[in-house]
Order: C-alpha cells, then sequence, then structure tokens
C-alpha cells in the first residue's frame, strides 16, 4: 500500500491526452512538500519528468506537464505518441513518515 | 557528465550480508546528497537511504538498523551495507542523486539514476 495512490493503469490513443493522478494526505502533497514525476521506460531505470509540481527538466518535451492542488496531483501528457508507453511514478516527502515516498505507479499504454 | 555504475549485487541467503557500491563521474559524491532507491521485481519504486554532504543519514523504516550508508571521498564511491537480508529485500538497487530544493532533499527530486544492480535474497 504506497502512501501515494495512482490509478494502476491509463491508455489512450496516439495523439489524445490522458492524465494520471496521484493522492497523498496532509503530511505529504497537502503539507506543500513538492511533487515530482518519473518515467521509467521498459528494462531502463527511471528519469526525472517533471520536478516543483510543474517544471520541465531540460529535453523533456512540452507535452509533459504537471498540477498539484491540495493533497493531489496530476500528470498531463497531450499527442500521445508509442514512445511515452512506459510506467509513471509520483513521489514527494511525508513529515509524518520522515521519508520520501512514491506512488504505486501507473502503466502507460498507447493503444 | 554525470555518470553513477552501481556493483556488488548478486544472489545471497536471508540473514546474509552484501555491500553495494556505486562508482561517480563527473561531480563529487561527498558534495552532494545521495540517496538509494530500489525496486522489487514487477513493482514499484521504494525509497531507502539518504546522505547529506555534511553526512546526515536517514533510512526507510524497512531497512532501519540492518543498511548503512556511506561513501569513500578518495574512490568517489557510494555504498550500502546490508546486513540481515531479508527475502523481501530481493530488488534491483539504484544509486540516484538528490537535487535540494531550499537547501533540504525534502523539497528535492531524484535526479541522476545509475543502471542499479540486482540483489536476490533466497536460499
Amino acid at each position: 500500500q504506497s502512501v501515494l495512490t495512482q490509478p494502476p493503469s491509463v491508455s489512450g490513443a496516439p495523439g489524445q491526452r490522458v492524465t494520471i493522478s496521484c493522492t497523498g494526505g496532509d503530511s505529504n502533497i497537502g503539507a506543500g512538500y513538492h511533487v515530482h514525476w518519473y518515467q521509467q521506460l521498459p528494462r531502463t531505470a527511471p528519469k526525472v519528468l517533471i520536478s516543483n509540481n510543474n517544471n520541465r527538466p531540460s529535453g523533456v518535451p512540452d507535452r509533459f506537464s504537471g498540477s498539484k492542488s491540495g493533497t493531489s496531483a496530476s500528470l498531463a501528457i497531450t499527442g500521445l505518441q508509442a514512445e511515452d508507453e512506459a510506467d509513471y511514478y509520483c513521489q514527494s516527502y511525508d513529515s509524518s513518515l520522515s521519508a520520501w515516498v512514491f506512488g504505486g505507479g501507473t502503466k502507460l499504454t498507447v493503444l | 557528465e554525470v555518470q553513477l555504475v552501481e556493483s556488488g549485487g548478486g544472489l545471497i541467503q536471508p540473514g546474509g550480508s552484501l555491500r553495494l557500491s556505486c562508482a561517480a563521474s563527473g561531480f563529487t559524491v561527498s558534495s552532494n546528497c545521495m540517496t538509494w532507491v530500489r525496486q522489487a521485481p514487477g513493482k514499484g519504486l521504494e525509497w531507502v537511504s539518504l546522505i547529506y554532504s555534511d553526512g546526515s543519514t536517514y533510512f526507510a523504516d524497512s531497512v532501519k538498523g540492518r543498511f548503512a550508508i556511506s561513501r569513500d571521498t578518495s574512490e568517489n564511491t557510494l555504498y550500502l551495507q546490508m546486513n540481515s537480508l531479508r527475502v523481501e529485500d530481493t530488488a534491483v538497487y539504484y544509486c540516484v542523486t538528490m537535487h535540494l530544493e531550499y537547501n533540504t532533499a525534502m523539497f528535492g527530486w531524484l535526479d541522476h539514476w545509475g543502471q542499479g544492480t540486482l540483489v536476490t535474497v533466497s536460499s
């Protein structure tokens, strides 16, 4: 049971828009800690996709965007491409646990 | 260019010990905040341990008292000493740099990742 809750899977056709939610609580996202998103392509290490809730590191396409409100955050992907098929994880800090925490991960399938 | 290369993984019996190494290049390990993150087969990511540049260390409850994190300045290498290993410690272990925000990892993100090393705990 992950501290941050993500849907196990989402899917969309090429060109469509999908969103992945990340729900936390008052000791993590709701406490103001930043949410970061990571993309893990098959058989590779994760890489940061979105930092500080909505910032794209250099090299990340602007098709990816992040948002945060209250105790939740979301990752949006527009103009879906086959290469976006991957696992996506949200991450934050939890002050009650004194630990860095992840969502359980969401598998994106491009139909 | 930042590079992280983990080594030391393998098959170990429950109760055994293993030390993972993470050789870094392109930056100085001791001047940065470093972490270990693991991923059990077919599962999600789990934070394991973190060390700040000042040497202060933090551990997930699941490994507290059994794992230790350290670094060697001359070798520019990060280590994870794992003792009293359990079957549930089986995972790929990633060495990752932590980018600080507001001078703290609590707001920071996991920046550069190694390729990971697999630890299998089984009899």
